[in-house]
């Protein structure tokens, strides 16, 4: 059974940097094709990705968030780490770490965070 | 960037009617097209992948097609527990993208 799920602050000031964690089971990243990606969803808004990881280490990034992102993958503890500088209150969302190398099979409960001073 | 065009944003529909949910590419994507259905609250579930291939466990109702620029989703015979909102997604090429969302509400 696979599952993911998110942990971090609900709560972050603006120019603060988040990190988040998905702590994933069911699956190994280290498994040829096997990717965690971050998507999130402004309240009342469409989804929005952001960043991806391979399990050969190959990262990718939303070209519009790029300079502020860095996704890195710890394979022994099953997690994958989110970091984001600089929020602002239009950051807020909820967070949501996926598992699939293509298409998203299996999703986390998403967290909630709001950028607020 | 590869943008999406889904439509229509709100369609009003009753129980056993069939609806079609729209999303157009800026470029050709092959068939790399995914549909993920979004409860309230929860997070999306993957509904079809690969522009047709339904994910198991998900209703024969569902159906995917489409390929190139043109895609299409189509629910044959509405049902209570299919209110809810539709996301397309192109992962043919970073960075991946979602569709604007189609919100199915009740007639």
């Amino acid at each position: 059974q696979i599952t993911l799920k998110e942990s971090g602050p609900t709560l972050v000031k603006p120019t603060q940097t988040l990190t988040l964690t998905c702590t994933f089971s069911g699956f190994s990243l280290s498994t040829s094709g096997v990717g965690v990606g971050w998507i999130r969803q402004p309240p009342g808004k469409a989804l929005e990705w952001l960043a991806l990881i391979y399990w050969d280490d190959d990262k990718r990034y939303s070209p519009s968030l790029k300079s502020r992102l860095t996704i890195t993958k710890d394979t022994s503890k099953n997690q994958v780490v989110l970091t984001m500088t600089n929020m602002d209150p239009v950051d807020t969302a909820t967070y949501y770490c996926a598992q699939g190398g293509v298409a998203f099979d299996y999703w986390g409960q998403g967290t909630l965070v709001t950028v607020s001073s | 960037v590869i943008w999406m065009t889904q439509s229509p944003s709100l369609l009003s529909a009753s129980t056993g009617d069939r609806v079609t949910i729209s999303c157009r590419m800026s470029q050709g994507i092959s068939s790399y097209l995914a549909w993920y259905q979004q409860k309230p609250g929860k997070a999306p579930e993957l509904l079809i992948y690969a522009a047709s291939t339904l994910q198991s466990g998900v209703p024969s109702r569902f159906s995917g097609s489409g390929s190139g620029t043109d895609f299409t989703l189509t629910i044959s015979c509405l049902q209570s527990e299919d209110f809810a909102t539709y996301y397309c997604q192109q992962y043919y090429s970073f960075p991946w993208t979602f569709g604007q969302g189609t919100k199915v509400e009740i007639k």
